[in-house]
């Protein structure tokens, strides 16, 4: 139980395109979605919380117009990336909440060219 | 400020031997502390966690010690196999009961057991 996917597990775009990253919790229903970045080497960073039919909360210093995210139900939360650019290459890994524990999806490698 | 503080960065142990890695935290509302285990490319997976009434928490082979006067706790793995070998993370949060919580996380340790 408490599997999370991610889709795609990877993406390649051209500079100044949006990508949007899906997040679903398949076998659980989850209120409270996470979205986090990874440079390599390197630890988790939380970028936001989404919680079900409200707005996401940022954390301190990321752009909320840059990176949309959208929790429309309890299962599927989505974030894009608008007007992508080299720096915003990287790893992009959801969580879902189920009764207090984080389940994280695979990732999505995201390299924008 | 880090919150969570993980030791250490790396470690090698032998096939067989025991790993041992340390974290302290801060803030003493942490009431959730879980451990992940991240191969590359993959997403972090829930290892094991514990809260603060219990001192120990082992499943299978993977231990976690807490000290909640010393604000640390430990992930201990016994018999240490090659395909342990991968970055943990410890992690913590406040707000048990609740959904709507943030993990802290350590910076990570990369362990790799030699065969």
């Amino acid at each position: 139980g408490a599997v999370v996917s991610q889709h795609p597990s990877w993406v390649i775009c051209k500079s100044g395109t949006s990508v949007k990253i899906e997040c679903r919790s398949l076998d659980f229903q989850a209120t409270t979605m996470f979205w986090y970045r990874q440079f390599p080497k390197q630890s988790l960073m939380l970028m936001a919380t989404s919680n079900e039919g409200s707005k996401a909360t940022y954390e301190q210093g990321v752009e909320k117009d840059k990176f949309l995210i959208n929790h429309a139900s309890l299962t599927l939360s989505t974030l894009t990336v608008t007007s992508a650019h080299p720096e915003d290459s990287s790893f992009y890994i959801c969580s879902a909440s189920d009764r207090g524990t984080q389940y994280f999806g695979p990732g999505t490698r995201l390299t924008v060219l | 400020q880090q919150q969570v503080k993980q030791s250490p960065q790396s470690l090698i142990v032998q096939k067989g031997g025991i790993s041992i890695i340390n974290c302290a935290y801060e803030n003493t509302a942490f009431d959730y502390f879980p451990w992940y285990q991240q191969f590359p490319g993959k997403g972090p997976a829930l290892l094991i966690a514990i809260r603060p009434d219990v001192s120990e928490k082992k499943e299978g082979r993977f231990t976690i010690s807490f000290n909640k006067s010393a604000k640390q706790f430990s992930l201990h793995i016994m018999d240490s196999q090659p395909g342990d070998s991968a970055t943990y993370f410890c992690a913590a949060s406040k707000g048990s009961g609740g959904s709507n919580y943030k993990l802290t996380f350590g910076k990570g340790t990369l362990l790799t057991v030699n065969p």
